[in-house]
């Protein structure tokens, strides 16, 4: 069964500094998404990026970026300039890219934004 | 806004009873997930609805249940409701993109409060 992890409850970081947030999962699967979404105190879940296994090259939005480690089976989240905005909690999630499309959410990140 | 709309935002009520929750997904969308976010943890897949019919199931309890109907929206049942029932729960829906990504977008949830 795949899962998910994320070894840090919570994060800090300073204003406009740059931040990594951390995450491995486990699957036997060659081919599947990563993705991390953001939930902000409003509760709705939104997507910050997405990446595709089988692409070496890391997804980047803006000032979000990943570091996809496929062997190590390491997705790791930088968000750059950091902004009170980003304050959230951040999951990882893992999706299969045949059969069923359920995701399997890591247990989360909270990211506090020092002013 | 997702496109995905669940209703109601907040629901509170007493141990032992029942509840329905409803979700309506984006037009066109065939597919509806159920989440389940306890407390501070990541969402829990419970259930897979794909045109009316089931499609995979996650840690849902026997005294949950889903359906989904012919106008796509599904509704999620839960009954002899526990403490431990209390939760946020969000439904998404899917389309199979250009290029055969399939994107899951998330309604804003239900919060569920059991007493």
């Amino acid at each position: 069964a795949q899962t998910v992890t994320q070894s840090q409850p919570e994060m800090s970081v300073q204003e406009a500094e740059t931040v990594t947030l951390s995450c491995t999962y486990d699957t036997s699967e060659s081919d599947y998404y990563l993705f991390w979404y953001k939930q902000p105190p409003s509760r709705q879940m939104i997507l910050v990026i997405r990446q595709e296994a089988y692409k070496q090259q890391n997804a980047t939005e803006n000032r979000f970026s990943v570091n996809f480690q496929k062997a190590a089976k390491s997705f790791s989240l930088k968000i750059s300039d950091s902004q009170l905005g980003d304050a959230a909690m951040y999951f990882c999630a893992y999706r299969r890219t045949s059969g069923t499309y359920k995701y399997i959410f890591g247990t989360g990140t909270r990211l506090k934004v020092l002013a | 806004d997702s496109g995905v709309t669940q209703t109601p935002k907040h629901l509170i009520t007493a141990t032992g009873q029942r509840v329905t929750l409803r979700c309506s997904p984006r037009s066109g969308d065939l597919s509806v997930y159920w989440y389940q976010q306890s407390l501070d943890q990541g969402l829990q897949f419970l259930i897979q609805y794909y045109n009316g019919e089931e499609r995979a199931k996650g840690n849902i309890l026997e005294r949950f249940s889903a359906q989904q109907f012919p106008d796509l929206h599904s509704e999620l049942n839960l009954s002899s409701l526990e403490l431990g029932d209390s939760a946020l729960y969000f439904c998404a829906s899917s389309v199979r993109l250009a290029g055969g990504y399939n994107e899951q977008f998330f309604g804003p949830g239900t919060r569920l409060t059991v007493l």
